[in-house]
């Protein structure tokens, strides 16, 4: 089992604040990392893919960023939205096989 | 596509009944991914299969539960005898090749075992 960390585990926000959160995984044997965003009562759903260190890739008012050497990927949420609250899962791949998932970082995000 | 089809929804069994999970992957997916969900240990992955075949089971928390893929489009996942301490949201995920692609899930079927 690999140890994927995610931090804060909750998080708390104004309308209009922006915000970001840490994915720290090992940085040996490096294939692949996920970000995923998880509303309550809903399935999970692929926010980004990144493969290469250094990557930055971003959808929105959502960005995220790669470091592999160090093992670590940020996310951030620019201006945060009452609908931005959800869970964000983080996952880390070191074969082209599976993922191995945080435990997610809670966001509320309130009017 | 329709996403990745699970079935049923919900299921309340009592305890020591046999219960069958059930999955249809996205069309084209070679991937297909079992996940159990719960407050303690957050989304674990029970198992694998790639081309139908079961590549990694070692998540498979004990002999009760056993998963197949007869085919490409359809896959369960059984438990019998069921335990309340089974009660969790079991996801089923397909992708399409290796993780450098995006995996997608399905709607995840609510277990509850009294």
């Amino acid at each position: 089992i690999l140890n994927v960390e995610q931090s804060p585990q909750s998080l708390h926000v104004q309308e209009g604040d922006s915000t970001n959160f840490t994915c720290s995984f090992p940085s040996s044997n490096f294939y692949a990392l996920h970000w995923y965003r998880w509303e309550t009562a809903k399935s999970p759903e692929a926010l980004f893919v990144m493969t290469l260190n250094g990557d930055e890739k971003k959808k929105g008012r959502i960005s995220a960023t790669l470091n592999t050497k160090e093992g670590y990927s940020y996310l951030y949420i620019k201006g945060s939205q009452p609908e931005d609250s959800a869970t964000y899962l983080c996952a880390f791949a070191n074969s082209g096989y599976a993922l191995n998932f945080g435990k997610g970082t809670s966001l509320l995000v309130t009017p | 596509d329709a996403g990745v089809i699970q079935s049923p929804r919900h299921e309340v069994t009592e305890m020591g009944q046999e219960v069958t999970l059930r999955c249809k992957p996205i069309s084209g997916h070679d991937y297909l991914f079992w996940y159990r969900q719960t407050m303690m240990r957050g989304l674990e992955l029970l198992i694998y299969f790639n081309n139908n075949v079961p590549i990694d089971d070692s998540g498979m928390p004990e002999d009760r539960f056993s998963a197949k893929m007869p085919n490409a489009s359809f896959s369960t996942l059984k438990i019998q005898p069921s335990e309340p301490r089974d009660s969790a949201v079991y996801f089923c995920a397909s992708r399409r090749g290796p993780t450098t692609y995006e995996q997608y899930f399905g709607p995840g079927t609510r277990l509850t075992v009294t």
